[in-house]
């Protein structure tokens, strides 16, 4: 069974540009969480996919948006790159809103942005 | 809205107890989560406690108090492997949807 798969592992982009991060989700799991964890901080709910929809969105603007596709897989697009975008992305799968056998969520090695 | 407080940093003992705490004010309440994120790595699941009292997980037990907001990992035996991030996150309904306490970063010395 391969786990949450997360690409790129780094990137470096410059303020005003624009990135995509993307994951695979666990085999089996149709719902995806993205979270954005500053350092020394911790993850911060950014939006979640269930079935190619958007089931929920955390307090962040329209520039973060995301995709789920057909085999569950997602994307984080993150539009006009701040300095305090610089973080670290995680994106986190279950088989389901309710989580895993005892709710708990699968996640990824993370990308991590830094933006200069 | 949600409230979450837990210690920011926590010095143990390699072999000896610690208990990490954390105080909440959330609504929509369904539970309470501990993850484990050992540093430049993802968090991993720890425990998941829906009803009040203590859940015993071989050298990591969880206990919560749902009147009073409340919940602790207790660590035994420490390891120096434990030295990590301890992040708490009560939950609702989906649990997908969590919000993360700034986690407790415990050092195990030798």
């Amino acid at each position: 069974e391969t786990g949450v798969t997360q690409s790129p592992t780094h990137l470096i982009k410059t303020r005003g540009q624009q990135v995509t991060l993307r994951c695979s989700s666990q085999s089996g799991h149709n719902t995806v969480s993205w979270y954005q964890q500053a350092l020394g901080q911790g993850p911060q709910f950014i939006f979640q996919y269930y079935r190619e929809e958007e089931n929920g969105r955390g307090n962040f603007p329209p520039r973060f948006s995301g995709l789920q596709f057909p085999n569950y897989s997602s994307e984080l697009n993150v539009n006009a790159l701040e300095l305090d975008d610089s973080a670290l992305y995680l994106c986190a799968s279950s088989p389901g809103m309710r989580g895993g056998p005892s709710g708990e969520l699968f996640f990824g090695e993370g990308s991590r942005l830094t933006v200069l | 809205g949600q409230n979450i407080d837990q210690p920011t940093e926590m010095t143990a003992t390699e072999g000896a107890i610690v208990q990490i705490n954390c105080t909440y004010q959330t609504s929509g309440f369904n539970g309470l989560f501990w993850y484990q994120q050992h540093a430049g790595e993802a968090p991993t699941f720890l425990s998941y406690n829906v009803l009040d009292g203590l859940e015993e997980k071989g050298r990591f037990s969880s206990f919560l108090s749902r009147s009073k907001g409340y919940s602790y990992l207790l660590l035994k035996e420490l390891q120096m492997k434990d030295s990590a991030s301890y992040l708490c996150a009560p939950g609702g309904g989906n649990t997908g949807k969590l919000i993360f306490g700034q986690g407790t970063t415990l050092q195990v010395k030798p």
